[in-house]
């Protein structure tokens, strides 16, 4: 198995512009993890979703985060529009039993 | 009160020692307990588990669990160089969709 999929690995923008960080769980996962981490706050949950329903989305920051799980295969997390303070990594998780996490995307947000 | 805490670091020990991580958790319905580890660039990666109370070993770590005392351990026998790196412990709730709480990990250095 490839493992979780994450695109991009590294994004650089520009304030005000959108981004859209892609995950592709691992096959038979059921539950599917957004994170975010940087060194003042460490690893903080940003939603979760099982078999595609988001179950909580109570760690999105702010309504410029949304985050998406169309079909059990594909995640999209998107930030519109961005500021400096996004920079961050990003990871995804799924999981069965166990998460998995995906390499991560490295923004950051000139 | 945070919900997971681990012990502050960063822990130094020297190559070949025993390496001592601890973490603590508040909720008492708690049932699975996971060790990962985080090099510096990376994700984390998960390295234990454990469910039952007592020890689980595998290889050079061993992990620990004690429910009555709410509180999980992670040991690295013959400590190397390779093994510095942050280590989260994670926590999941009784009724959860496989969501865990982390901890805010511990930086272990291990000193040749």
């Amino acid at each position: 198995d490839a493992g979780v999929i994450q695109s991009p690995r590294h994004e650089v923008t520009e304030m005000g512009q959108e981004v859209t960080l892609r995950c592709k769980p691992i096959s038979g996962h059921n539950s599917l993890f957004w994170y975010r981490q940087t060194m003042m706050r460490g690893l903080e949950l940003l939603i979760y979703f099982n078999n595609n329903v988001p179950i909580d989305d109570s760690g999105m920051p702010e309504d410029r985060f949304s985050a998406k799980m169309p079909n059990a295969s594909f995640s999209t997390l998107k930030i519109q529009p961005s500021e400096p303070r996004d920079s961050a990594v990003y990871f995804c998780a799924s999981s069965l039993e166990t998460q998995y996490f995906g390499p991560g995307t490295r923004l950051l947000v000139l | 009160q945070k919900e997971v805490e681990q012990n502050s670091g960063p822990l130094s020990v020297p190559e070949g020692a025993i390496a001592s991580l601890n973490c603590t958790y508040s909720d008492r319905g708690s049932q699975s307990f996971f060790w990962y580890r985080q090099y510096s660039g990376k994700s984390p990666e998960l390295i234990m588990f454990i469910y039952s109370n007592g020890d689980k070993e595998d290889g050079r770590f061993t992990a620990q669990l004690n429910k009555a005392s709410q509180y999980v351990s992670l040991l690295i026998r013959d400590s190397q160089p390779s093994d510095s790196a942050t280590y989260l412990c994670a926590v999941k709730p009784l009724t959860s969709y496989d969501k865990v709480i982390f901890g805010p990990g511990t930086s272990l250095s291990v000193i040749p």
